[in-house]
């Protein structure tokens, strides 16, 4: 079974700071996935990877898979995007395994 | 396109009553997909389909049932409803045509069992 593990559980950021949110996960996966979860709740894809980097807006998503580490980036922070971060991974099944998310607070 | 539908959005149950959470997709995804997200946990796989009339347990598949009689429904059902149902519920669909693809989500139902 997958283990997927993030870092940190809970990140408090000033608006225009540069935030990182770590994932590790302990076998072989297809891809790995971010998503958002607003705080209404609704659950969005940000990004799907299965090697190098991908960038959208100021989102960044880098995958590491040697070490089987990936980290999201967040470029000039802003209170919108305040909401938990979920990592996930996909093996052979389809089926994805979260992480239990990353709570973050950007304060004005 | 709507994308994924789910209703109700809340419910409150008595123990031991019965319910059914309403999925509906309307992108022609094959795979769809029931999770469950309890308060600082990972979300939790409960059933999946990979098409109509073909349904797979997962990770957490006790007390729940589902069907798959077409391409757009999936809907899940509650049988004697515990505490530990408790929850909020995901419904989730994807195109299926590769091993890695985008899981589109639903708004959630947010379920109380008392």
């Amino acid at each position: 079974k997958n283990e997927v593990e993030q870092s940190p559980q809970n990140l408090t950021a000033q608006e225009g700071e540069f935030i990182t949110i770590n994932c590790s996960y302990s076998v072989g996966i297809s891809a790995l996935h971010w998503l958002q979860q607003h705080p209404g709740g609704g659950i969005v894809s940000l990004f799907m990877l299965s090697s190098g980097k991908k960038k959208h807006g100021r989102l960044i998503a880098t995958i590491n898979i040697q070490e089987k580490h990936s980290s999201l980036h967040i470029t000039a922070s802003h209170p919108r995007d305040s909401a938990v971060y979920i990592c996930a991974v996909s093996g052979s099944a389809r089926q994805l395994t979260f992480g239990s998310g990353t709570q973050l607070t950007v304060l004005p | 396109n709507a994308g994924v539908t789910q209703t109700p959005k809340f419910r409150i149950l008595k123990i031991g009553q019965s319910m059914t959470l309403q999925c509906t997709q309307d992108m022609n995804h094959n795979y769809m997909y029931w999770y469950r997200q309890d308060p600082g946990m990972g979300l939790k796989l409960i059933y999946y389909s990979v098409g109509a009339g073909i349904t797979d347990k997962g990770e957490v598949p006790n007390g729940y049932n589902v069907s798959r009689s077409t391409t757009e429904d999936f809907p899940l059902r509650l049988e004697l409803a515990a505490p530990s149902q408790t929850s909020v519920y995901f419904c989730a669909s994807s195109r299926g045509g590769s091993l890695a693809d985008t899981q589109y989500f639903g708004p959630g139902t947010r379920l109380t069992v008392l």
